[in-house]
């Protein structure tokens, strides 16, 4: 199985800030299989990155993927007050597995 | 647009089964797959199997084999998700999702979810 391992667990920041999460996978895994996902408080998630890099639809233009191989990376370049949730990476390469999640809280 | 609507609230008891089910708009089932996904009170997010309604094909992940059945209801647009043998850390919410086509694709739509309690 492709473990998934996200850092930090947690990320202070301020509006207006710039936000960067990471995404390590225990094997390598093609770009084409690799997701991103935001999930605010009762909801449920919402698809943000597919691909590595092409945001879903809808997605504002704040929010851009990048990485191969094993490292991937999710920024958001200014913070939005909207933007204050957990986010999610996933690998669909070899079944489905997720990240342990990144909470981006309000500083 | 597509819409998944769950099915409400379970409370089990250890050792015995459930049944969520998850109804679908329009012309999902001729387009999509449909995945379950759990969400445990840690916050993990777990695959649990999926189904392609136009090919009747189920598959699931390794760790819930012989434990999960998937079963797509093609004149009713619904698809129902049964657990067996429950055992408290199945307390989770039970998501069931989408993915475009019958290949290898990202989660876009997901249902309200349905909470499952396991519980003596």
């Amino acid at each position: 199985e492709i473990v998934l391992t996200q850092s930090p667990g947690t990320l202070s920041l301020s509006p207006g800030e710039r936000a960067t999460l990471s995404c390590r996978a225990s094997q390598s895994i093609s770009s084409t299989y690799l997701a991103w996902y935001q999930q605010k408080p009762g909801q449920a998630p919402r698809l943000l990155v597919y691909g590595a890099s092409s945001r879903a639809t809808g997605i504002p233009d704040r929010f851009s993927g990048s990485g191969s191989g094993t490292d991937f990376t999710l920024t958001i370049s200014r913070l939005e007050p909207e933007d204050f949730a957990v986010y999610y990476c996933q690998q669909y390469f070899s079944s489905h597995t997720f990240g342990q999640g990144t909470k981006l809280e309000i500083k | 647009q597509v819409q998944l609507v769950q099915s409400g609230p379970e409370v089990k008891k250890p050792g015995s089964s459930v049944k969520v089910s998850c109804k679908a708009s329009g012309d999902t089932f001729s387009r999509y797959s449909i995945h379950w996904v759990r969400q445990d009170p840690g916050q993990g997010l777990e695959w649990l199997g999926r189904t392609i309604p136009i090919l009747g094909e189920s598959n699931y992940a390794l760790k819930f084999q012989g434990r999960v059945s998937i079963f797509a209801d093609t004149s009713t647009s619904t698809v129902s998700m049964g657990l067996s043998s429950l055992r408290s850390e199945d307390t989770a919410v039970y998501f069931c999702v989408t993915s475009y086509g019958s290949g290898v694709s990202p989660f876009d739509y997901w249902g309200q979810g349905t909470p499952v309690t396991v519980s003596s």
